[in-house]
């Protein structure tokens, strides 16, 4: 079965850090790679996707992520943590034509001023 | 384009009582999903359709219905709520072929059963 693993559940930062948050997923054919935000007491927000080319992606307020076939790894990447990046973030996977779309357990991103 | 709506924003529900999660989309998406999320677990695939007509479960499908007879619509019915159905629900949409568009969320039920 599909599975998509986040290894960090809760991250503590200091604003200006920097912040990697992994995911790894199980799945050995064509993928879809996702990752979303979400702010407290709001829905899910997209940060960035990868479907193809290259695999270094970026999103939205300075955050990228690394595709990496061969570790079936998408981690997600920020140079300089901000106090308004406290969110839950979580990786997703969506493989195959059905549309179906697997998360993971997700991270809490708390970032100290 | 609304996206994804949810009706109701809230609910409190009683141990046994039955009630509908409404859910619309207007992208004529043809793939709709309903998600349970709840504190350490992410959030979990309840059922999904890849068109009307079509639906099949997911990860924690146990006490829950769903049908679609629209592209649209995709309710979610609860026959008989029990406590460990509290929880935040989400529906969500997209195209249902890989590589062409992402997921779009709705703003979610809080449902809370006694």
């Amino acid at each position: 079965a599909q599975s998509v693993s986040q290894h960090n559940h809760h991250v503590i930062l200091s604003e200006a850090a920097s912040l990697e948050l992994g995911c790894n997923y199980s799945y050995g054919g064509t993928v879809n790679l996702f990752w979303y935000v979400q702010y407290p007491g709001q829905h899910l927000q997209l940060l960035l996707k990868y479907f193809s080319g290259d695999p270094l992606v970026k999103g939205i307020k300075g955050f990228e992520a690394e595709f990496i076939k061969s570790k079936f790894s998408f981690n997600l990447r920020k140079p300089s943590v901000q106090w308004s990046d406290t969110a839950e973030y979580f990786c997703a996977v969506r493989s195959g034509n059905t549309g179906k779309l697997i998360f993971g357990q997700g991270t809490t991103l708390q970032v100290k001023p | 384009n609304a996206g994804v709506t949810q009706t109701p924003k809230f609910q409190v529900l009683k141990t046994g009582q039955s009630m509908t999660l409404q859910c619309a989309q207007d992208m004529n998406h043809e793939y709709m999903s309903w998600y349970r999320q709840d504190p350490g677990m992410g959030l979990r695939l309840i059922h999904y359709s890849v068109g009307a007509g079509i639906t099949d479960q997911g990860e924690v499908p146990n006490g829950y219905n769903v049908s679609r007879s629209t592209t649209e619509d995709f309710p979610l019915r609860l026959l008989s709520a029990a406590p460990s159905q509290t929880s935040v629900y989400f529906c969500a949409s997209s195209y249902r072929e890989t590589g062409v568009g992402e997921q779009y969320f709705g703003p979610g039920t809080r449902l809370t059963v006694t």
